[in-house]
């Protein structure tokens, strides 16, 4: 399968615990987006990374949050100390090429996150 | 605070009737408007980006059109089929400001009736 994979498909935590969700892009891909979906809501955008660096992270939270895609290896989008109101589907998409490039950004299929 | 709105929310049609749904959008700073079908437990599929005034793209039985003047595009589909039931979302690119996101309307949540 050469779609963007995101893994795992579900995860539950405990307020307090931390959530590590990854994703590994589309093949040829290096330009990796973070969107979350909450109940009853649209896709918001989180953060905009390339290889080893953050783009624009204006979406995400200031705190608790955290992404990371390095050289080598998945993106990661770090949630520490959960609360319940992170309970949400986290997706990950990947282009080719950046912004203004007449590409559409390809999805995986998604975490769902839950805590307890 | 940009925003994109999508109608209807929701849209019940019979097999083989023709439907049409809207999506609006911020007319200035426009860069491009992106179309993706959703289907349930599966991951939004890029159907069209689009860029140009006047602009209308097809595929299959799905099209779309896009007047960036007035900040409007429409999808239409063609003799639904069931297998069209899914939620269409569009996405508006801008100029300026953030760099890599796409602001995406809560979508259109079409079921086809066989």
């Amino acid at each position: 399968n050469a779609g963007v994979m995101q893994n795992p498909r579900h995860l539950v935590r405990r307020r307090g615990q931390e959530a590590r969700l990854r994703c590994s892009p589309m093949k040829g891909h290096s330009h990796v987006y973070w969107y979350r979906q909450l109940p009853e809501e649209g896709l918001k955008f989180m953060v905009y990374l390339q290889k080893e660096n953050i783009i624009d992270e204006s979406g995400m939270p200031k705190e608790r949050f955290s992404a990371e895609f390095p050289k080598e290896g998945p993106s990661i989008l770090r949630i520490q100390q959960v609360v319940r109101g992170d309970s949400a589907a986290y997706f990950c998409a990947s282009s080719q090429q950046g912004k203004y490039s007449n590409q559409p950004q390809h999805f995986g299929d998604g975490t769902r996150l839950s805590i307890l | 605070i940009l925003n994109v709105e999508q109608s209807p929310q929701s849209l019940h049609v019979q097999e083989g009737d023709s439907t049409n749904f809207t999506c609006s959008f911020p007319s200035s700073n426009f860069y491009a408007l992106h179309w993706y079908r959703w289907e349930t437990a599966k991951s939004p599929e890029a159907l069209f980006v689009m860029t140009l005034n006047g602009d209308e793209k097809k595929k299959g039985r799905i099209s779309a059109t896009l007047n960036t003047k007035e900040g409007y595009s429409y999808l239409y589909i063609k003799g639904s089929q069931p297998e069209d039931s899914a939620t269409y979302l569009c996405a508006f690119e801008g100029y300026g400001g953030s760099q890599g996101n796409l602001i995406f309307g809560k979508g259109t949540k079409l079921s086809v009736k066989p």
